[in-house]
C-alpha cells in the first residue's frame, strides 16, 4: 500500500535555482514527517523533518513545508548546490519514535553546474 | 564514533537458501529497525527489535526473521530465499527514549539467483 507518495522519479535544476521535492500521503494518522538524502552505495542520511503541529522548519538551505489538510508536504532547497544531487525520500510516521516508517519511491535530483 | 556498519556489503545466493545478514548499532542506540530496499522503491520496514525482542513488524512473511543480541548488534534472517528476495536491506538504529532519527547503515545488496 503506497501510503506516501513520490510523483516525480526525477528533477533537474541549474545551480543556484530552487529545487522542490514534494510529497503526498494518504494516511491522516501521521504525524511526523522526515526526508532523507542518499547517495549511492551509502545509506539514507537524515535531512530534516517536521512534526504535525508546524507548517514550516527550517536548516540553513533546507526548508520543509506541511500542508496537512491537503496531505502533502515538500522540500525547498535553495540555492540548489552539485552535491545536492542525490536521491531524496519522503518518510512518515505515527509518532516521532516509531520505527515503522513509511517511506517514498524517492526524487532523484541533478543538479547542474 | 562509529555509525551503523552492516555485513557483509554484498551477498550472492541461490533460491531455496537461507541467509543471515548482521548489524551493529550506532553507539549509544538500543533499538534496530531492518529495511528492505527493492530496485526503483523506497525502503520498506520489516521489523524492529528492542531489548532483545521484536517490538513490531511490517508486512513481511514469517520467512523473515530476526535477533538482537545483549549488545545491541541484530540479524535478520531470510529463509527459503525466493527471486523476488533479491533487495538492499538496510539496518537503522536509534535510541529509544529520544525522539531522534534513525540513522542507516550503507546496506547489504542481496542477490537471488
Amino acid at each position: 500500500d503506497q501510503q506516501v507518495k513520490q510523483n516525480s522519479p526525477s528533477l533537474s535544476v541549474q545551480e543556484g535555482r530552487i529545487s522542490i521535492l514534494n510529497c503526498d500521503y494518504t494516511n491522516s494518522m501521521f504525524d511526523y514527517f522526515l526526508w532523507y538524502k542518499k547517495y549511492p552505495a551509502e545509506g539514507p542520511t537524515f535531512l530534516i523533518s517536521i512534526s504535525s503541529i508546524k507548517d514550516k522548519n527550517e536548516d540553513g538551505r533546507f526548508t520543509v513545508f506541511l500542508n496537512k489538510s491537503a496531505k502533502h508536504l515538500s522540500l525547498h532547497i535553495v540555492p540548489s548546490q552539485p552535491g545536492d544531487s542525490a536521491v531524496y525520500f519522503c518518510a512518515a510516521s505515527e509518532r516521532p519514535n516509531n520505527n515503522d516508517m513509511r517511506f517514498g519511491a524517492g526524487t532523484r535530483l541533478t543538479v547542474k553546474p | 564514533d562509529a555509525g551503523v556498519t552492516q555485513s557483509p556489503t554484498h551477498l550472492i545466493k541461490t533460491r531455496g537458501q537461507q541467509v543471515t545478514l548482521r548489524c551493529s548499532p550506532k553507539s549509544g542506540h538500543d533499538t534496530v529497525s531492518w529495511y528492505q530496499q527493492a530496485l526503483g522503491q523506497g525502503p520498506q520496514f520489516i521489523f524492529q527489535y528492542y531489548e532483545e525482542e521484536e517490538r513490531q513488524r511490517g508486512n513481511f512473511p514469517d520467512r523473515f526473521s530476526g535477533h538482537q543480541f545483549p549488545n545491541y548488534s541484530s540479524e535478520l534472517n531470510v529463509n527459503a530465499l525466493l527471486l523476488g528476495d533479491s533487495a538492499l536491506y538496510l539496518c537503522a538504529s536509534s535510541r529509544r527514549q529520544t525522539n531522534q532519527p534513525q540513522h542507516f547503515g550503507d546496506g547489504t545488496r542481496l542477490s537471488i539467483l
